[in-house]
């Protein structure tokens, strides 16, 4: 299957700092993208929908000045947590789908582990 | 909104039975639905997907039913192994505008023992 990869793998920041997160497709073009946030033992929550080159769709009660969707290639997508804070500590995690996709084609990246002090 | 119960949080099984778990929903009604695995500290991979006006799945040890009246969905693992253990999402997928999005549940942590 296709491959999603995201960096940094994990990162440690102060409160009061962004951090932004990659999400690439390795060997296909993704005109979606989707950033989901899970907590230890919850479910994934969908964050936003991602389409290249136009604005993010995001889910209610995710506030989208907080978190920043950029998506201005067909491989490579950002989430920025602007002004990070302890309780935006959690392991985010991106998924593509491409140009041919079925619906059920949603390649998943491995995740990113951020925690805010 | 969707609310998606899965039901348990861990089930614990011997090597060799099969595993059933359980995903139920209400407030939606999803185009289709997926099964995953999550390790921890990954990603989660795709396992199966059932649409809206299918009622059984299978692949190789795995099959999935799908009852749109129950709002309900049965994952089964057969000839379990220990290499199977790990937390199996249900997903619910939407349909137009929403066609893509996926829908989580909390998941069910799957121990098999030897």
């Amino acid at each position: 299957g296709a491959v999603v990869s995201q960096h940094p793998s994990w990162v440690i920041c102060k409160s009061g700092t962004s951090v932004k997160i990659e999400c690439r497709s390795l060997d296909f073009q993704a005109t979606t993208m989707f950033w989901y946030r899970q907590f230890p033992k919850q479910s994934l929550m969908l964050m936003a929908t991602s389409n290249e080159g136009s604005k993010a769709t995001y889910e209610q009660g995710v506030e989208k000045d907080k978190f920043l969707i950029n998506h201005a290639s067909l491989t490579l997508s950002t989430l920025t947590v602007t002004s990070a804070h302890p309780e935006d500590s959690s392991f985010y995690i991106c998924s593509a789908r491409g140009w041919e996709a079925s619906y059920n084609e949603q390649f998943f990246g491995p995740g990113t582990r951020l925690t805010v002090l | 909104s969707q609310k998606i119960e899965q039901n348990s949080e861990a089930l614990n099984i011997q090597e060799g039975k099969t595993a059933t778990l359980t995903c139920n929903y209400t407030n939606y009604s999803p185009a289709y639905l997926q099964w995953y695995r999550q390790d921890p500290g990954r990603g989660p991979v795709f396992l199966l997907l059932i649409r809206e006006n299918e009622k059984e799945k299978r692949k190789e040890r795995l099959k999935v039913t799908f009852d749109t009246t129950l709002k309900q969905s049965l994952f089964h693992i057969t000839a379990s192994q220990p290499a199977d253990s790990a937390t199996y999402l249900c997903a619910l997928g939407g349909r137009g505008s929403t066609l893509g999005r996926l829908y989580f549940g909390r998941g069910t942590q799957l121990t098999v023992w030897p």
